[in-house]
This record gives C-alpha cells, structure tokens and sequence, in this order.
C-alpha cells in the first residue's frame, strides 16, 4: 500500500521557471512533511519541511503548500535553476506520538526535475 | 559537524556471499535508521535504532538481513547469502531527539551478480 503518491514522475522546466511537485498522502496520522533533493549517487538531502499547523512555508526559492483537508502537500521551486536539476522526494512521518518506528519516514516515488536553459 | 558516513560506498559481490557495511551517525544523534532504494523508487525504511536498541524491524528485513548498534555509536548491516534482488542502495540517516529532522548519509550501493 503506497501511503504517499508522488507526480509527476518528471518534470521538465525552462530556466527561471516554477517547478511544482505535488503529493499526496493517505494516513491522517502523518504530522511531519519533508521534501529531498537526491543527486545521482549521492544520498538524499534535506530541503524544506512542513507541519500541518501551517498550510505554507518558505526557504529562498522552496516554497511549500500544504492542504490538509485534502490531504495533499506541493513543492514550488521558484526561479528554477540548471543545477536544481535533481531527483526530488517527499516524505511524511508521524511525530505527534513516539511509534516503535521512531517516527520513519515514508517516501514517495520520486520526480526527476530537469531544468533546461 | 560531520554528515552522516558510510563505507563502503560501493560494493559488488557474487550471490550467496556475505557482506556488511557500517554507518556512523552525526555525533550525538541516538536514533540510527537504515533505508534501502531501489533505483527510481524512493527509500524504503528498513530498521530504526535508538542509542544500542533496535525497537522496530520492517516486513523487508528477512532474516538474512540483520543490524547491530554497539554501545549506541555507529551501526552495522549484514546481508548473509545475498541475492540479485538484494541489488539497492542501502541508506543510514540519523536524527537528534529534540529534533524532527532526518539526515541521510551518502549511501552503499550494492550489486549482486
């Protein structure tokens, strides 16, 4: 059962566009909200995270919009970038309640963004 | 402030062979997590740890698989007999107690041939 649905698969932009990454997610107990930013071979990166007590947050050009009514939370890449060409992943974990799990993350499956110039 | 390390970053292995590769956490982060991706998915979790415990193991981890955190520090994960589907990247990531914040290491790419 995928808990968190990622689109699109990939996303091509022109330089100095917005990128939009939308998710959505079933489990109402989720209360944490993270994007990543994976490079190839490296390991994910923290962007910008999200609680649902606000419904947007912003870092530079990262923007997110989170809609908890229905479930579902974007990423806004402003004036996007050649090196802002990655594979970018949201994530959502529980927090309110310390689980055996130790609040992990559940990772969608992923959009490949490339920015053109 | 040192990331999350992993070794080896690379490792290719014939199937039914063992092998093992070790995370250490930032300093002072007792929760210890290892994930696994498989490429053009996102990471699965795989086990969490706090400090030397390990409190919760997924359905993925079959018992060939197993994970160790002595003395609360760094972590190792041991796949006995590997198979052509054990063929991923394995991810550690750790995270501080007073914080929600999850940071993952640069990860182990296994190949099974």
């Amino acid at each position: 059962q995928q808990q968190v649905k990622q689109s699109p698969q990939s996303l091509i932009v022109q330089k100095g566009g917005i990128s939009i990454i939308n998710c959505a997610y079933e489990n109402t107990a989720f209360d944490y909200f993270p994007w990543y930013q994976q490079f190839p071979g490296k390991g994910p990166a923290l962007l910008i995270a999200i609680r649902p007590d606000v419904s947007e947050k912003k870092e530079g050009r990262f923007t997110i919009s989170f809609n908890k009514s229905a479930k579902q939370f974007s990423l806004h890449i402003m004036d996007s970038q050649p090196g802002d060409s990655a594979t970018y992943f949201c994530a959502a974990s529980i927090e309110g309640i310390l689980t055996g799990g130790g609040n992990k993350l559940t990772f969608g499956t992923g959009t490949q963004l490339k920015v053109e110039l | 402030d040192t990331g999350v390390s992993q070794d080896p970053r690379h490792k290719i292995t014939k199937r039914g062979q063992n092998v093992t590769f070790r995370c250490d956490p930032i300093s002072e982060h007792n929760r210890l997590y290892w994930y696994r991706q498989t490429l053009g998915q996102g990471p699965e979790f795989l086990t969490y740890f706090q400090n030397e415990a390990q409190l919760e193991k997924s359905r993925l981890l079959s018992d060939r698989f197993s994970a160790e955190r002595p003395k609360g520090s760094f972590s190792t994960l041991e796949i006995q007999r590997t198979e052509q589907g054990d063929s991923a990247m394995y991810l550690c990531a750790s995270r501080a107690d007073s914080s929600y914040e999850q940071y993952f290491g640069p990860g182990t790419r296994l190949t099974v041939t």
